[in-house]
């Protein structure tokens, strides 16, 4: 596609619940990040794969965290059992490989989710 | 580790004032450094960057230069708009080839008529 699409923009979700966000980057794009941004707290990694593996899954918070890639395209990331601390804007982005970093990532509009 | 430091907002503005967001980072070797902007309801773009000590960066009246003496990589622009509202985000990708992006916290600004 044109852009980075991400779905749903806004997710609300009762605490214990599973959630799934997703990513559909720009086609070609074999990098794809996964980052959170909460208040005040600017963008905090979580995740990148190059291709359908990731190389660095060290910013994952806990193991209620999982994410995927198949195909070479779409991600989705899992949250199991929410907590309130979970609300935040996920972000996606993609880039062309993992060296283009220096080239810029392109990022989607995020998912807003919150937790009740 | 890397890290990104930038002042805190909001920062509050005039059209047509300078505006300077101060961006300092800590890093091994010789980082690229990004500026990124995120409006309003929108995604993060890329600003501007700099790949090596002393580069500028430019794009839309706004500029920085690539401090490797003072690890700084200040944003400024001679006069501000109020289409410039948003949120700055100073980051940085170390030289290793690792790709990912360590961002600071952002900076809020406001520019008023």
């Amino acid at each position: 596609g044109a852009g980075v699409s991400q779905s749903p923009s806004n997710k609300v979700t009762e605490k214990g619940k599973d959630v799934e966000l997703r990513c559909d980057p720009i086609s070609g794009h074999t990098a794809l990040y996964w980052y959170r941004q909460s208040l005040g707290q600017g963008l905090e990694f979580l995740i990148y794969f190059q291709g359908n593996s990731a190389p660095d899954k060290s910013g994952l918070p806990s193991d209620r965290f999982s994410a995927e890639r198949t195909g070479g395209s779409v991600s989705t990331l899992t949250i199991q059992r929410t907590q309130q601390e979970d609300s935040a804007v996920y972000l996606c982005a993609s880039s062309r490989s993992t060296g283009d970093s220096n080239y810029g990532y392109t990022f989607g509009s995020g998912t807003r989710l919150t937790v009740v | 580790g890397n890290s990104v430091t930038q002042m805190e907002g909001p920062v509050t503005l005039s059209e047509e004032a300078f505006l300077t967001i101060n961006c300092t980072y800590t890093a091994t070797g010789y980082p690229s450094l990004f500026w990124y902007v995120q409006y309003p309801g929108e995604g993060l773009q890329l600003l501007l960057k700099a790949t090596k000590a002393d580069d500028k960066g430019s794009n839309k009246g706004f500029e920085a230069t690539y401090r490797k003496e003072t690890t700084s990589f200040h944003l400024e622009k001679g006069s501000v708009q109020v289409s410039d509202s948003a949120v700055y985000f100073c980051a940085l990708s170390p030289y290793s080839g690792y790709s990912t992006l360590t961002f600071g916290k952002g900076t809020m600004l406001l520019v008023s008529p």
